[in-house]
């Protein structure tokens, strides 16, 4: 299967940071997604990304698409401990009817 | 609209078992798909489906059988029980192109 790696793998950082993360792959991507999963749950849609050099926002998460097609990036400014969870990329080759994950960055927020 | 709904949550099976995990979604979505959540590894697609009688295998089918009789249910079914199929199952319906909603997933085991 298609290869994401997703860096860091897990970050403690203190409550009012900001947050970097970002996704490469081996192969082209035509979407990218990003997630976020809470304990016991299943992972929550949180930007889409539709097109090369994109960048889209939603409240304080910055994700921008990478003009190579092959790199995905999620920001989150002004970090507060409900941002704790994992966070996954996911591309997608054709639709959006398979979706590759990558292996998730652990958040930790520390009040 | 309740979302998307996986029964049941928690499962333990004996090796050599047979079983389905369910899913039904209400949001009148034509894509679904089985994704297993292992430790380390993210979400790896098992089966999907772009509508009622069409399925097709994702990166991971081996042991896992479905179906899609009706827009609204997309079944998982294990033949025969193994030890590696212990894991964290999760569902998920989408409009194509439009990111996935997930379940709160089924969490199996197999002694």
């Amino acid at each position: 299967g298609q290869q994401l790696n997703q860096s860091p793998q897990s970050m403690f950082i203190q409550e009012g940071e900001d947050v970097s993360m970002n996704c490469t792959s081996s192969s082209i991507f035509n979407t990218w997604l990003w997630y976020k999963q809470d304990p016991g749950e299943g992972p929550v849609l949180l930007i889409a990304l539709y097109k090369a050099g994109e960048l889209t926002s939603n409240g304080r998460l910055t994700a921008q698409f990478g003009i190579t097609r092959k790199d995905s990036f999620l920001n989150i400014s002004a970090s507060i401990p409900s941002d704790v969870g994992i966070y996954f990329c996911a591309g997608a080759q054709t639709g959006a009817n398979n979706l590759f994950f990558g292996t998730g960055t652990r958040l930790t927020v520390i009040p | 609209n309740a979302g998307v709904t996986q029964t049941p949550k928690f499962q333990v099976l004996k090796t050599g078992q047979s079983m389905t995990l369910q899913c039904a979604q209400d949001m009148n979505h034509e894509y679904m798909s089985w994704y297993r959540q292992d430790p380390g590894m993210g979400l790896r697609l098992i089966h999907y489906s772009v509508g009622a009688g069409i399925t097709d295998q994702g990166e991971v089918p081996n042991g896992y059988n479905v179906s899609r009789s009706t827009t609204e249910d997309f079944p998982l079914r294990l033949l025969s029980a193994a030890p590696s199929q212990t894991s964290v199952y999760f569902c998920a319906s989408s409009w194509a192109g439009y990111g996935y909603t997930f379940g709160s997933g089924t969490r199996l085991t197999v002694v």
